[in-house]
């Protein structure tokens, strides 16, 4: 069962606008959203992420957005940069769901920061 | 560098041979997790530990799969009997229990091919 899913493997973008990736998940005993990002051939580093009790978090360019009654959380890089091209994984983790301390990872999302 | 290492970081066998991957955490990390990634997909579970106590086990990690944490500090994960559908990047992470939102610092990664 994919309870965090990523629907748009892949996105571009101009260098400068906004980049918008989305996730959604099932479980509603998630307490804390996650972001990473991935280059090839390195493991994933830790971006930013929100409490379930948030509805937002801010960290420079990155802003996560979280919409529990839709069970939706989005990432936006602005202004996107060209070193910004990754693989970006949203992930959940739930202090109360079975299997506590377990994260769950989406499948990716390919972001292309056009120059 | 204090992050997480990982050893080898390549590994080519023939199917049916036994491979062991080696994890250092963070040293002040008492949460030790092993994670699968194959192409176009997010790191699955596989187990995790907090002190030398293994907690959890995914249903992926079948009898062939053993991972140990002898002190609490590094962990070792074992394949035997290799099959071609192990090859993947066998991802380690560690985090504090201390910190609530105890987001995860992965290693680079151990890629296993099996020929």
């Amino acid at each position: 069962d994919q309870q965090v899913k990523q629907n748009s493997p892949s996105l571009s973008v101009q260098e400068g606008r906004i980049s918008i990736l989305n996730c959604d998940y099932t479980n509603s005993m998630f307490d804390y959203f996650l972001w990473y990002k991935k280059y090839p051939a390195e493991g994933p580093t830790f971006l930013i992420s929100i409490s379930s009790i948030k509805d937002k978090n801010e960290d420079g360019r990155f802003t996560v957005f979280l919409n529990k009654s839709a069970k939706h959380l989005s990432l936006h890089i602005v202004p996107s940069q060209p070193g910004d091209s990754a693989v970006y994984f949203c992930a959940a983790m739930g202090l109360r769901v079975p299997g506590t301390y377990k994260y769950i990872f989406g499948t990716g999302t390919r972001l292309k920061v056009l120059a | 560098d204090t992050g997480v290492s990982q050893d080898p970081r390549h590994k080519i066998t023939k199917r049916g041979q036994n491979v062991t991957f080696r994890c250092d955490p963070i040293s002040e990390h008492n949460r030790l997790y092993w994670y699968r990634q194959t192409l176009g997909q997010g790191p699955e579970f596989l187990t995790y530990f907090q002190n030398e106590a293994q907690l959890e086990k995914s249903r992926l990690l079948s009898d062939r799969f053993s991972a140990e944490r002898p002190k609490g500090s590094f962990s070792t994960l074992e394949i035997q009997r290799t099959e071609q559908g192990d090859s993947a990047m066998y991802l380690c992470a560690s985090s504090w229990s201390g910190r609530l939102t105890g987001e995860l610092f992965f290693g680079e990664g151990s890629r296993l091919t099996v020929l």
